[in-house]
């Protein structure tokens, strides 16, 4: 079955550190990849959206690459600060349908 | 304007009764997904709306589970029978389509359903 796959281990880092975060996708080629940000008790926020044809993509402190030969997405906070402490998810529409799979998330901390 | 609503914000009900829950999609949205969220999980798919139609409910994990959507706006997530697997935070998240079916998803805050 098409899945998405994060580390299920919590990141913690230093703050001023950059903190990198991974998200590998097997048995389907999605034609994009989304990053959310999900605090707890709220509903997933929208970071930034990379297609398949790009390799990077940036939004002020954040990047995110795309390498299809790897089946994978990285996903860059540079800078970090206590404030970026959250869970981020991975997505994409899955194939032959309308459904949004989605990674079960990686917890960042962010270590004054 | 106005984000995503959905209410109630927490559910209790004993297992075996129906709940209803319902998602107020950003205004002029015409897409709209329902996700069900286990305790540290990801989220699981549900369903997809594109206006009053649903051309997507695999997610549905049986048939006690429904969704509708009146006048391309209001959806509301039957559940009947609940059990207690049914126990976890519901989101609803919509979508413009405008220009591409990549757009963002805006997220609801979700309903907490707990079923004693």
């Amino acid at each position: 079955s098409q899945k998405i796959e994060q580390n299920s281990e919590a990141l913690n880092i230093q703050e001023g550190k950059t903190a990198t975060l991974t998200c590998n996708y097997t048995n389907y080629s999605p034609a994009y990849l989304q990053w959310y940000r999900q605090d707890p008790g709220r509903g997933p926020v929208f970071l930034l959206l990379i297609r398949e044809n790009e390799k990077e993509k940036r939004k002020e402190r954040l990047k995110v690459t795309f390498d299809t030969t790897l089946k994978q997405s990285l996903f860059h906070i540079t800078a970090s600060q206590p404030a970026d402490s959250a869970t981020y998810l991975c997505a994409s529409r899955g194939t032959g349908g309308f459904k949004t799979i989605f990674g079960a998330g990686t917890r960042l901390f962010v270590k004054a | 304007g106005a984000g995503v609503s959905q209410s109630p914000s927490n559910k209790v009900t004993e297992k075996g009764k129906d709940v209803e829950l319902r998602c107020d999609p950003i205004s002029g949205h015409t897409a709209l997904y329902w996700y069900r969220q286990s305790l540290g999980q990801g989220l699981e798919f549900l369903i997809y709306f594109q206006g009053n139609s649903a051309p997507d409910k695999s997610g549905l994990p049986s048939d006690r589970f429904s969704a509708e959507r009146t006048g391309g706006s209001v959806s509301t997530l039957t559940i009947q029978r609940t059990q207690q697997e049914d126990s976890a935070v519901y989101l609803c998240a919509s979508s413009s389509l405008a220009g591409s079916l990549y757009n963002e998803q805006f997220f609801g805050p979700g309903t907490r359903l707990t079923v004693l």
